[in-house]
């Protein structure tokens, strides 16, 4: 059974850099096929998908956040990591690590997050 | 971005009844859209991909259906551990994107 763990700094200032790790058992994260994502979620909001990187290490990232998110990945330590530059009080929010496999249906291959961490609470505040 | 409606933003249901729960994009999907499941303090759980799939282990009276632009769960026989919040995802293009959530609370 595959598990991810989120772990990282709870409270950070305005213009500190965020940096969050997720640890990853029951599986490699060479694995073939998947990959490993971020998402966020703002207090008592939706939820919002930062992006993912590939066991390959190519990364996607949703254009919003681009300018300030790296995902990267250490297979050493089956572990993948969030950096997140400059952040706000916007960037408060619960954070997520997931897995994304791609499941075939009907019209191809969809990405599934289909194993997710617990999720860890981050707050910017002066 | 796909932009991501559902509806409605909350609904209150008994056990037993049934729910359905809309989901609408801002431009066609074909069927990659999703469906999770949250409850509070927990991370989402699949039930639903290529908009009607049910993800292995998820009850059947989970159930969804749609294609394009509009799209249905229904939870048929409600039980006491439905009651949480739901989203639908888009996974058709990037940027992956969700619905703002709909709360389904006891009566």
């Amino acid at each position: 059974q595959v598990q991810l763990q989120e772990s990282g700094p709870g409270l950070l200032k305005p213009s500190q850099s965020l940096s969050l790790t997720c640890t990853v058992s029951g599986g490699s994260i060479s694995s073939g096929g998947v990959y490993w994502s971020w998402l966020r979620q703002h207090p008592g909001e939706g939820l919002e998908w930062i992006g993912y990187i590939s066991d390959s290490g190519s990364t996607y990232y949703n254009p919003s956040l681009k300018s300030q998110v790296v995902i990267s990945l250490d297979t050493s330590q089956n572990q993948f990591s969030l950096r997140l530059s400059s952040v706000t009080a916007a960037d408060t929010a619960v954070y997520y690590c997931a897995r994304v496999t791609y499941y075939y249906h009907r019209s191809g291959y969809q990405p599934v997050f289909d194993y997710w961490g617990q999720g860890t609470l981050v707050t910017v505040s002066s | 971005d796909i932009q991501m409606t559902q509806s409605p933003s909350s609904v209150s249901a008994s056990v037993g009844d049934t729910v359905t729960i809309t989901c609408r994009a801002s431009e066609g999907l074909s069927s990659y859209l999703a469906w999770y499941q949250q409850k509070p303090g927990k991370p989402p759980k699949v039930l639903i991909y290529g908009a009607s799939d049910l993800q292995g282990g998820v009850p059947s009276r989970f159930s969804g259906s749609g294609s394009g632009t509009d799209f249905t769960l229904t939870i048929s026989s409600l039980q006491p551990e439905d009651f949480a919040t739901y989203y639908c995802e888009q996974a058709y293009s990037f940027p992956f994107t969700f619905g703002q959530g709909t709360k389904l609370e006891i009566k």
